[in-house]
């Protein structure tokens, strides 16, 4: 069975400053995908970033950008600048590649911002 | 983009009553959908997967008979929780799947906006 390990339950930043958030996975599978989510205190979840377990090169969105270490099952976000509007719970999860498939959420990094 | 809209999003309800949550796709055609249930500062966990027109697939654990799912159309799921009691209280998610497969553009996995079910 697949896990996604958060090991971070909290997190702070200072406003500017930069922070990443860790997550490790375990998966027997070659194609896959992996998320992060936002889950700010609407709980309404939100897909900040994804990547292909098939492309090397690491995603980025905007101040959001990724450490996709597919050898080590690791799987890092880094959020640049941060902003006070970026804290909340962020989710890393799996999916294995298949349209349909389910997602595996880690346990989540509450993630403050502090002035 | 895709947009899920769940209702109700907060209910009460007594104790010994059922309650249905409903889940719709509003501008695609949702062929999976999931519910997933969250306790306070904790992670998702998935109950059950319903694809269009069959029966839905329960997680280990998750009462069938108590949380019924039912997905009868390709924008409507509903999960029903069936003589609800205070330990049902909970957060749930639905989340829905466009379908078309992995690399059909904007292919994703849209999550509503929850439900704060309370059961006094």
């Amino acid at each position: 069975a697949q896990t996604v390990t958060q090991s971070q339950p909290e997190m702070s930043v200072q406003e500017a400053e930069t922070v990443t958030l860790s997550c490790t996975y375990d998966t027997s599978e070659s194609d896959y995908y992996l998320f992060w989510y936002k889950q700010p205190p609407s709980r309404q979840m939100i897909l900040v970033i994804r990547q292909e377990a098939y492309k090397q090169q690491n995603a980025t969105e905007n101040r959001f950008s990724v450490n996709f270490q597919k050898a080590a099952k690791s799987f890092s976000l880094k959020i640049s600048d941060s902003q006070l509007g970026d804290a909340a719970m962020y989710f890393c999860a799996y999916r294995k590649s298949g349209g349909g498939n389910k997602l595996t959420f880690g346990t989540g990094t509450q993630l403050k911002v502090e002035l | 983009g895709a947009v899920v809209s769940q209702h109700p999003s907060r209910v009460i309800c007594k104790s010994g009553t059922s309650v249905k949550i409903e889940c719709r796709s509003l501008d695609f055609q949702a062929t999976t959908m999931f519910w997933y249930r969250q306790f306070p500062k904790q992670s998702l966990m998935l109950m059950a997967t319903s694809n269009e027109g069959s029966k839905a697939t329960y997680e280990q654990g998750v009462e069938k008979d108590k949380f019924l799912i039912n997905h009868a159309s390709l924008t409507l799921s509903t999960l029903t929780v069936t003589s609800a009691h205070p330990e049902d209280s909970s957060f749930y998610i639905c989340s829905a799947h466009k379908g078309g497969g992995d690399r059909v553009p904007n292919y994703g996995y849209t999550f509503g906006s929850g439900t704060r079910l309370t059961v006094v």
